[in-house]
């Protein structure tokens, strides 16, 4: 069962921030939040993760709750090659035997970027 | 680096017919994965390898078989080719089971008629 919710689908003009939201409501003490992209015709590529604190790298910044239960990525200045499907996975980090480890992708967030 | 690579990128098969799809690494990453993505959906997991000489099954293992076959390569067999398993296939690697990164491959078109 999927364990977040994300939008279906959200568009964005170029050059202007995007956020993408994650709810995830059920969420456990040691589950990681990790975001994943797809562009078009690709596999899937990491884009950030965290736990608790807010994170930033050259890709994106992640923004959590301070209850953990949503979360949101951010792009700072949307591109064209920014349109792609965003999939928010939880997995946990205390025990990455058997199923839990694995990466759950539900439908994502499909974004469109508008020039 | 190459990363992850696939092939074949494109095949047909008949019903019942077999094959296998292969996947290389050159990251030396212990953790290998194969997934299945059906139109408009999300990846699921098929079966991976935690590290060389191990395999497990995932989500969706029913009518696939894997081989580790040495650190690098890790190959998805299909013995009985069903339409039901038409589908994009996608191979990745990570250095552990539990990195928080793992590397895609470009994905096999895989068509069953």
């Amino acid at each position: 069962d999927a364990k977040t919710t994300q939008p279906n689908s959200m568009e964005s003009n170029e050059e202007e921030p995007v956020h993408l939201p994650c709810n995830h409501s059920t969420i456990s003490g040691t589950d990681y939040i990790h975001w994943y992209r797809q562009l078009p015709s690709q596999g899937p590529e990491y884009v950030i993760h965290g736990l608790t604190s807010n994170v930033n790298n050259r890709m994106a910044s992640l923004a959590i709750a301070e209850d953990r239960k949503s979360s949101t990525l951010i792009l700072h200045r949307a591109t064209l090659r920014d349109a792609a499907v965003y999939y928010c996975i939880l997995r946990d980090g205390g025990n990455y035997g058997g199923s839990q480890g694995n990466l759950i992708f539900g439908k994502g967030t499909k974004l469109s970027v508008k020039p | 680096n190459a990363g992850v690579t696939q092939t074949p990128k494109f095949q047909v098969l008949k019903t019942g017919q077999s094959m296998t799809l292969q996947c290389a690494q050159d990251m030396n990453h212990n953790s290998m994965y194969w997934y299945r993505q059906d139109p408009g959906m999300g990846l699921r997991l098929i079966y991976y390898s935690a590290s060389e000489g191990t395999t497990d099954k995932g989500e969706v293992p029913n009518g696939y078989n894997v081989s580790r076959l040495n650190k690098r390569e890790f190959s998805l067999r299909l013995e009985s080719a069903a339409p039901s398993q038409t589908s994009v296939y996608f191979c990745a690697s990570s250095e552990q089971r539990s990195s928080y990164e793992q590397y895609f491959g470009p994905g096999t078109r895989l068509t069953v008629t």
